[in-house]
């Protein structure tokens, strides 16, 4: 059974740093892996996909990577906002199955 | 831009009452989704369409159902509400269908969600 964990649980850093977010998952038979954002009380909006025959995806100041095999994916946050607070999550669609799995989040901070 | 919109933010629900929770998407997507998030289970499964009238279980059906009898829309029935079921509902669609050949590039979309409060 497909299971996601994202490290660390919540992260608090001063705005102008870079910064990583992790995402492990246990099969590493998957489509993709999605990373999203969620503010308080609201959906989730799509940041970037990583198809799981690519290495890395980037938009803007977000940089995202999938190492498959070792079954792991990184955000990468280039020069922090306070805007760039939120919650990040990261979804695999696991081979043979139409179902996202989701880890639990990361809750970052960014400090004026 | 994709757009998937759940009818409400906000409901307050009596214990007992049946409660429909809507969703329409308007980019021609093959799949929906209704997922339940609750601080520190993160977003659990619980209901997920491929088609119109397919409908499969995820991981906590119980206490729900779905229809789809149109594509662009998906809608979760609470059949007779509990204050266990207070939690915030999230619907989502993506592309993809039934062939794996699609599903490498499929996204999923979601909406803004509806935070429903049992009492």
């Amino acid at each position: 059974k497909q299971e996601v964990t994202q490290i660390p649980a919540a992260l608090s850093v001063p705005e102008g740093e870079n910064l990583v977010l992790n995402c492990s998952f246990t099969d590493s038979a998957i489509y993709n892996l999605q990373w999203f954002r969620q503010d308080p009380g609201k959906g989730l909006t799509s940041l970037l996909l990583i198809q799981s025959s690519q290495r890395e995806q980037t938009s803007g100041r977000l940089n995202a990577s999938l190492d498959k095999s070792s079954g792991r994916s990184t955000l990468y946050i280039a020069a922090s906002q306070p805007g760039d607070s939120a919650t990040y999550l990261c979804a695999v669609l696991t081979s043979g199955t139409y179902k996202y799995i989701f880890g639990t989040g990361t809750r970052l901070k960014v400090l004026a | 831009d994709v757009k998937v919109t759940q009818s409400s933010r906000y409901l307050v629900k009596r214990t007992g009452e049946k409660v429909f929770l809507e969703c329409v998407q308007d980019m021609d997507h093959e799949n929906m989704f209704w997922y339940r998030q609750d601080p520190g289970l993160g977003l659990r499964l619980i209901y997920f369409s491929y088609d119109v009238k397919m409908k499969e279980k995820g991981d906590i059906p119980e206490g729900y159902s779905v229809s789809r009898e149109k594509k662009e829309r998906f809608s979760l029935i609470l059949e007779s509400a509990s204050t266990n079921q207070t939690s915030m509902y999230l619907c989502a669609s993506s592309t993809g269908g039934r062939f794996a050949s699609r599903l490498e590039n499929t996204e999923a979309f979601f909406g803004q969600g509806t935070r429903l409060t049992v009492v």
